[in-house]
């Protein structure tokens, strides 16, 4: 069955530092999707990215950036000199390769302060 | 700009009270689903659609009833409401996977609270 592990609970950082948000998945399927949402404190469940398995580029937004490694089975978030905004709770859904049941692990709760 | 919309964004219901969360999409999109969530916790699947008149169970789905008679249109019932359905509650939708690529829009969520 696929499914994420995002062993970080709860993460704090100081403005201006970067921060890693790890993302372990399982999958038996050769061909599937990764994403990254964000749910900041107002409860709004955000799309950030998505990966196709086939494409193992790291890819770069702003201060956001992604490592994508099939050898690992990771799909790790990097945010760059951290900003109060960050603060909210990121989830890695768990990879699919249709679209019925996607389903989301418990989340990393990231917490930027001044 | 609308995408996924929910109603209520708030409310209290007593023990035993029923109630239906309101979900509509203008985007045409097939797949629409729910999700409770709740504190702390991450999102569960209670019903998802794939398509007018199609529902199908989540992991989550004892006390709720779903419909989908048109595309934009996805309601989530509640029958009797009990405290253990506490949570915020979250509409999404989205095209198929070969379309897609299983982009997820999500509703903005509905505050529920059983007392």
């Amino acid at each position: 069955a696929q499914k994420v592990t995002q062993a970080q609970t709860e993460i704090s950082v100081v403005e201006k530092e970067d921060v890693t948000l790890d993302c372990v998945y399982e999958t038996r399927d050769t061909t599937y999707y990764l994403f990254w949402y964000k749910q900041p404190p107002s409860g709004e469940l955000v799309f950030l990215i998505r990966r196709n398995s086939f494409d193992e580029q790291n890819e770069i937004s702003g201060r956001y950036s992604w490592n994508f490694q099939k050898s690992t089975s990771s799909f790790n978030f990097t945010i760059t000199a951290s900003q109060v905004v960050d603060s909210a709770v990121y989830f890695c859904a768990p990879p699919k390769s249709t679209a019925s049941k996607l389903t989301f692990g418990t989340g990393t709760r990231l917490q930027v302060t001044l | 700009n609308a995408g996924v919309t929910q109603t209520p964004k708030f409310r209290i219901l007593k023990i035993g009270q029923s109630m239906t969360l309101q979900c509509t999409q203008d985007m045409n999109h097939n797949y629409m689903y729910w999700y409770r969530q709740d504190p702390g916790m991450g999102l569960k699947l209670i019903y998802y659609s794939v398509g007018a008149g199609i529902t199908d169970k989540g992991e989550v789905p004892n006390g709720y009833n779903v419909s989908r008679s048109t595309t934009e249109d996805f309601p989530l019932r509640l029958e009797l409401a009990a405290p253990s359905q506490t949570s915020v509650y979250f509409c999404a939708s989205s095209l198929p996977a070969r379309v897609s690529g299983n982009t997820i829009y999500f509703g903005e969520g509905s505050w529920l609270t059983v007392v």
